[in-house]
């Protein structure tokens, strides 16, 4: 198993640029979620889904987009890049949404000037 | 005041010694508490889980929670310098539609030295 894969592993974007960061498991999880890591910050949920088809915003969701139309994917669109948005996304999947246990993906550092 | 406070570090030990990590949290109806460990340029990954009160070891590693303070720690016996890393502590709320909540600390950086 490859578990959870992101692309790319990094990225630079101008303001106002938008892009999709890919998210990929071959676990089977019906759980997926996005999270984004600054300094002292921690994780912060942006986006998640319980299912193909059903997806709900986290704890910081504006400028982002998500879709899941496949059990596999989880892509995150970011709609017009601010200087804000610099972080390293982590992409996470578990089981089912009752699963304590999340895995990660190895993140994408975005920089965007 | 954030919801799960973590001291950032980085601590630094020589190797051999005990690590000890905390974190503070303040909403009670929080249910699960895990650690997260997390190397350089890599996802975080799941160290330890617990739901009650009172010590979890394995290994090296014991998780200890208290919910009458809102303190939970992690103490590592025997620190090796493959131990060095972020520890993240992380605090779950299960949420019946959208299933569990986590809420993570800020991460403390660890380094062991040989």
């Amino acid at each position: 198993n490859a578990g959870v894969t992101q692309t790319p592993k990094f990225q630079v974007l101008k303001t106002g640029q938008s892009m999709t960061l890919q998210c990929a498991q071959d676990m089977n999880h019906e759980y997926m979620s996005w999270y984004r890591q600054d300094p002292g910050m921690g994780l912060r949920l942006i986006h998640y889904s319980v299912g193909a088809g059903i997806t709900d915003q986290g704890e910081v969701p504006n400028g982002y987009n998500v879709s899941r139309s496949t059990t596999e994917d989880f892509p995150l669109r970011l709609l017009s890049a601010a200087p804000s948005q610099t972080s390293v996304y982590f992409c996470a999947s578990s089981y089912s949404k009752g699963s304590y246990e999340q895995y990660f993906g190895p993140g994408t550092r975005l920089t965007v000037t | 005041q954030k919801e799960v406070e973590q001291d950032p570090g980085p601590l630094s030990v020589p190797e051999g010694a005990i690590v000890s990590l905390n974190c503070t949290y303040s909403n009670s109806a929080f249910q699960y508490f895990m650690w997260y460990r997390q190397y350089s340029r890599k996802g975080p990954e799941l160290l330890m889980y617990t739901y009650s009160s009172g010590n979890k070891e394995d290994g090296r590693f014991t998780a200890q929670v208290d919910k009458s303070s809102k303190y939970i720690s992690l103490f590592i016996r025997d620190s090796q310098p493959s131990d060095s890393a972020t520890y993240l502590c992380a605090i779950c709320l299960r949420i019946k539609a959208a299933g569990n909540k986590l809420t993570f600390g800020g991460g403390t950086r660890v380094l062991v030295k040989p």
